[in-house]
């Protein structure tokens, strides 16, 4: 089983700045099949990026991806009110065939 | 635009079965595969299963002895069964489409989701 690591757990800036948001995977992933997800409170995650570095339908250019292999990151380039959630990395294509990182929060300084 | 609607009943006791549905709108049912994905209280996400229109399915092999998804392509409907539930069960539960984009599999949209609470 692919393991992901997400840091940091928080991350704590101000509108504006720019996140940096890191996933880890335990071995190198199927292809790049990695995700990106947003989540605010009460909501259902949001897809943001898929196939490591492609925006999903709708989705900010200031929101990136990038990365390959066991390390990926998540870029937003000038932290907007509504960017302050969690976000998920997801990996697909190793048994089981979909996981999910444990979430950096990036949250108001 | 697609849109998911779930529902299905919140609170159950220990050695209960859950058991969601979810309606697909707006949308090919046909074309896309569809799974579910659930979220325990404060905690990250666990994807449960997939299934086709056709009724093929894959499951997560930490669940898979319990899961059982179904579909009804004449309503665009798919559901979850979850036997045996213990309050490790808790969590939020999700449809979603799964979508892949050259081959990358990923979830888009997601239902609204519905809290499952297992307590005696």
């Amino acid at each position: 089983e692919i393991v992901l690591t997400q840091s940091p757990g928080t991350l704590s800036l101000s509108p504006g700045e720019r996140a940096t948001l890191s996933c880890r995977a335990s071995q190198s992933v199927t292809s790049n099949y990695l995700a990106w997800y947003q989540q605010k409170p009460g909501q259902a995650p949001r897809l943001l990026i898929y196939g490591a570095s492609s925006r999903a339908t709708g989705i900010p250019d200031r929101f990136s991806g990038s990365g390959s292999g066991t390390d990926f990151t998540l870029t937003i380039s000038r932290l907007e009110p509504e960017d302050f959630a969690v976000y998920y990395c997801q990996q697909y294509g190793s048994s089981p065939l979909f996981t999910f990182g444990p979430g950096t929060k990036v949250d108001i300084k | 635009q697609v849109h998911l609607q779930q529902w299905g009943a919140g609170l159950l006791k220990p050695s209960e079965t859950l058991s969601l549905t979810c309606a697909v709108y707006g949308g090919s049912f046909s074309a896309y595969y569809w799974s579910w994905i659930r979220q325990p209280p404060g905690k990250g996400l666990e994807w449960i299963g997939e299934i086709t229109h056709s009724g093929s399915t894959k499951y997560n092999p930490s669940l898979k002895s319990r899961v059982i998804l179904s579909v009804d392509t004449s309503k665009s409907h798919f559901s979850l069964r979850l036997s045996s539930v213990t309050a490790a069960d808790t969590a939020v539960y999700y449809c979603a489409r799964s979508i892949y984009y050259n081959s990358s599999g990923s979830f888009d949209p997601w239902g609204q989701g519905t809290l499952v609470t297992v307590s005696s």
